[in-house]
């Protein structure tokens, strides 16, 4: 069965501080992992890592891929309180089982 | 439309009625999927459509679920016999399908409360 695990759950942080969120993974037929940002309603795509080792970056946030450890993280450096949601993450797969299972997602908080 | 188009975004509905919730996916996207979000909990796949392909239907929680697509356009979600356990939110995706690596796009969901 298609395991997905993000760490920490939650977390509460400074505005100004880095975070990073971590994605492990077990799947069969994996393609790309997902990360998707849900603040109070449909979550919003981030990023698509489908290679190992090359970071994709967007402003502040960055993430990725290690499909050898078969783990994921996503980076946030000087958080802002408008970067407060819940972080998912997703692996894709290939062929025709190709929904994606979401990971429970780590509820980040940035106080000022 | 530019995005995914769910309605109602809100559903209150009595014990044992049934509902029927609404799904518009993005132009051109063969692949849609629906998922379930109880309050405070992850996403939970319900079901996933792919082109003329027989639905992936293996997370409907119960026979009282069922729903339907209409070649690569609307879909809709319903629900029998509604019970409370079945208040959550409930959202639509689409994507370009399985021939594309591609992520999917979300619907801002309908929120349905069973009382």
């Amino acid at each position: 069965e298609d395991k997905v695990v993000q760490s920490p759950l939650s977390l509460v942080v400074h505005e100004g501080d880095t975070v990073t969120l971590n994605c492990s993974y077990e799947v069969t037929n994996f393609r790309s992992l997902l990360w998707y940002k849900q603040e109070k309603k449909a979550p919003t795509f981030l990023f698509m890592l489908t290679s190992s080792g090359i970071e994709k970056k967007s402003g502040r946030l960055s993430s990725i891929l290690d499909k050898k450890e078969l783990f994921s993280i996503l980076n946030i450096t000087a958080t802002q309180t408008g970067d407060s949601a819940v972080y998912l993450c997703a692996p894709a797969l290939a062929g025709t089982a190709s929904k994606l299972t979401f990971g429970t997602g780590t509820r980040l908080q940035v106080t000022l | 439309g530019a995005g995914v188009s769910q309605s109602p975004s809100n559903k209150v509905t009595e014990k044992g009625k049934d509902v029927e919730l609404r799904c518009d996916p993005i132009s051109g996207h063969t692949a849609l999927y629906w998922y379930r979000q109880r309050l405070g909990q992850g996403l939970e796949f319900l079901i996933y459509f792919q082109g003329n392909s027989a639905p992936d239907k293996s997370g409907l929680p119960s026979d009282r679920f069922s729903a339907e697509r209409t070649g690569e356009s609307v879909s809709t979600l319903t629900i029998q016999r509604t019970q409370q356990e079945d208040s959550a939110v409930y959202l639509c995706a689409s994507s370009l399908g399985r021939n594309y690596n591609s992520p999917l796009h979300f619907g801002n969901g309908t929120r349905l409360t069973v009382t």
